[in-house]
C-alpha cells in the first residue's frame, strides 16, 4: 500500500537548520510530486513548497522563499526539506504529501514530524 | 490571512446536514481552478475527502459531497455522525502566488 514516512521529532536552537525526510513506498516515486505543508499548534495548514522527483524541479511558497530547500533521493525513494535560520515561529508539524500534479490533490500523506524551537 | 475564507465552525445534531463554505477570488477558485477538500480528525495527519470539487475518493461515503460555483466552493454532509467530528480544509491554486497551493483557514465541525 501507498505509505510516505517522515523522520522523527527534531528540537532545535534558533538559527539552526533542519532536514525532514519522508520515505516513499508502494508506488512509483518520480510518477507524483511531493509537497511539504506545516501546521503550528491550533492553526491551518500552510503550503512550504513542492517537488517533480522525476525533474528535480521545485517551486516554494513565496514566505519561504531563500530559506526552505526540498531534495530528493531517487535511490532510496526519498525526499527532504530542509529550512533554515530557525525561528520559534517555525515550531510545527511538517507533513509530506504526493500529489499527482500541479493541480491534482494531495492523495496521501506522511504520519507528520514535529519541530520544536524553543525560545 | 488566508486567500480562502472558512467559517471557523459549524455544528449540527446527529443525522442533520451541515455545509461549510469557501470563498476565494478571481485568482483562485473564480479563476476556474479546481477545489478540494480534506478531513483532519484531531491528533492525525489531513486526508483527502473531495477532489476536483465534487469527486469522492474510494472509501469516502457518500454523506460527503462537495460543489462549486463562481468564486466559491461548499462541502455538505449528510447524516451527521458523531465521527464526522473534525476539522475540514479546502484547497486550490492561485495564480498571484507565483505556483502557490492555497488551504482554507479550517472549519471544525462540531456534533452536538
Amino acid at each position: 500500500q501507498v505509505q510516505l514516512v517522515q523522520s522523527g521529532a527534531e528540537v532545535k536552537k534558533p538559527g539552526a537548520s533542519v532536514k525532514v525526510s519522508c520515505r516513499a513506498s508502494g508506488y512509483t516515486f518520480t510518477t507524483y510530486n511531493i509537497n511539504w505543508v506545516r501546521q503550528a499548534a491550533g492553526q491551518g495548514l500552510e503550503w512550504m513548497g513542492w517537488m517533480n522527483p522525476k525533474s528535480g524541479n521545485t517551486g516554494y511558497a513565496q514566505r519561504f522563499q531563500g530559506r526552505v530547500t526540498i531534495t530528493r533521493d531517487s535511490s532510496t525513494s526519498t525526499a527532504y526539506m530542509e529550512l533554515n535560520n530557525l525561528r520559534p515561529d517555525d515550531t510545527a508539524v511538517y507533513y509530506c504529501a504526493r500529489g499527482k500534479s500541479w493541480l491534482q490533490p494531495f492523495d496521501r500523506w506522511g504520519q507528520g514530524t514535529l519541530v520544536t524551537v524553543p525560545s | 490571512q488566508s486567500l480562502l475564507t472558512q467559517p471557523p465552525s459549524v455544528s449540527g445534531a446527529p443525522g442533520r446536514r451541515v455545509t461549510i463554505s469557501c470563498t476565494g477570488s478571481s485568482s483562485n477558485i473564480g479563476a476556474g481552478y479546481d477545489v478540494h477538500w480534506y478531513q483532519q480528525l484531531p491528533g492525525t495527519a489531513p486526508t483527502l475527502l473531495i477532489y476536483n470539487n465534487n469527486n469522492r475518493p474510494s472509501g469516502v461515503p457518500d454523506r460527503f459531497s462537495g460543489s462549486k460555483s463562481g468564486s466559491s466552493a461548499s462541502l455538505a454532509i449528510t447524516g451527521l455522525q458523531a465521527e464526522d467530528e473534525a476539522v475540514y480544509y479546502c484547497q486550490t491554486y492561485d495564480d498571484r502566488l507565483s505556483g502557490s497551493r492555497v488551504f482554507g483557514g479550517g472549519t471544525k465541525v462540531t456534533v452536538l
